[in-house]
This record gives structure tokens, sequence and C-alpha cells, in this order.
């Protein structure tokens, strides 16, 4: 699994609250990715980080926000959770060619 | 827009029988191609990849075709057993080092090995 690890694995939130979700990775691997998986979409990118402090926007970023401030972990923020943000969400790292994703973590959004 | 697209959105396949599934891209830049697999209530794992350099790439039962000109790529499933039921991930990236190493992913093909 490449040590990566995501937390909490299922959550339960309410319309309009914040939510974190964490990636933890124990092999310090400089690039980490957040994606979400929805039927038929396969999996999107949310954010990504190609370092401490440093990270940018994937193609579905609207309503989420990134921190790395330590290479090991790579927090994704929903600032407001709505419905549409129900979904399973990964974490991955980028070792050479090769992504290796953690077990995800199923939010509902109710 | 979705970059990469992936058809069909599910298969059903007897046991020994194969498994195709299809993939194209928009992006020319991209030159580097995998293939994820992914069981339920697991992460997608690499199943096998392939450079725009080569028309086919081998692995055991899994086969990935590519087409440059016709910007497709496949994945041929052979002798395909039960346990190959799984959910699979064409993906496509740039060159390493360029715009973040992102991968691109297809929507996805849910594939079911009936005995």
């Amino acid at each position: 699994d490449a040590g990566i690890t995501q937390s909490p694995r299922h959550k339960v939130t309410e319309t309009g609250t914040p939510v974190t979700l964490r990636c933890h990775q124990t092999e310090n691997h400089r690039y980490m990715y957040w994606y979400r998986q929805d039927p038929g979409h396969g999996l999107r990118l949310i954010h990504y980080s190609y370092g401490v402090k440093d990270t940018d926007k994937g193609e579905v970023s609207d309503g989420y926000s990134v921190s790395r401030s330590k290479t090991e972990d790579f927090l994704l923020t929903l600032e407001s959770a709505t419905s549409s943000q129900t979904s399973v969400y990964f974490c991955a790292i980028r070792m050479n060619t090769e992504a290796f994703f953690g077990q995800g973590t199923r939010l509902t959004v109710v | 827009q979705q970059q990469v697209k992936q058809s069909p959105q599910s298969l059903i396949v007897q046991k020994g029988g194969i498994s195709i599934i299809n993939c194209a891209y928009e992006n020319t830049a991209f030159d580097y191609f995998p293939w994820y697999q992914q069981f339920p209530g697991k992460g997608p794992a690499l199943l096998i990849a392939i450079r725009p350099d080569v028309s086919e790439k081998k692995e055991g039962r899994f086969t990935i075709s590519f087409n440059k000109s016709a910007k497709q790529f496949s994945l041929h499933i052979m002798d395909s057993q039960p346990g190959d039921s799984a959910t699979y991930f064409c993906a496509a990236s740039i060159p390493r080092g360029a715009a973040g190493n992102k991968l691109t992913f297809g929507g996805g093909t849910r594939v079911l090995v009936k005995p």
C-alpha cells in the first residue's frame, strides 16, 4: 500500500459543515494527490501537491482546499459540505511513473 | 471535458472468454498510459502500462494494444477468470515533472466474469 493511510475511512456529515480528510504517507514522496471517485466519472483530480506548501488545483477543485505543512501529511478540506460532495475520496502518491492509492474515504453529506 | 474516454461502462464475460476495454485520448502530449484495477472497498492498483513508442505490451493474461495515430489504446484480458471481476480504469499522463505529474483517468469499466 506504499505506506499511505487515509482517515477517517467513513464519515457522515451534515450539509454546511466543514470536513477535513487526512492522507498520511511514510515514505517522503514529493507528489501527493486527492481524487474523488463517482460512478461513470472515474477518478477526478481535486488538488495535488508537489512539495511542502506547494499545491495546485485539479479539474474539480471548487469547494475544496488543501494544505501540506509536512511532507507526510496532505489534508483535504471541504469548506462547507454539500450533497454533491458525497463521494469516495482517494489519496495517492506518485513514485516514478506509478501512482499508489490509499484505501479511500467514503464521505456522505446529508 | 473528459480527456480520456473509456468504453464500455460495464462488461459481462464468461469464464475463459476475452474481455476488451477501449480508451481514447485527446491530448497528444500524453506519453504514459497505465491501466488500473480496483476491487470493491480498495484503492486502484496498477495493472499494466505502456508508452507510445510500442504498439503492444503483454503481461501474463493482460495485453495493452496502443494505436498512436488513432489516439486509442485498449486492454485485453485473455482467459478471463472470476477473480478478474473488478473495475478497470485507463489513464494517461504527460511527461514526468511537468504540470504536477498528474494522471487523467477514464470513467471506468466494471467487469464481471461469470463462472
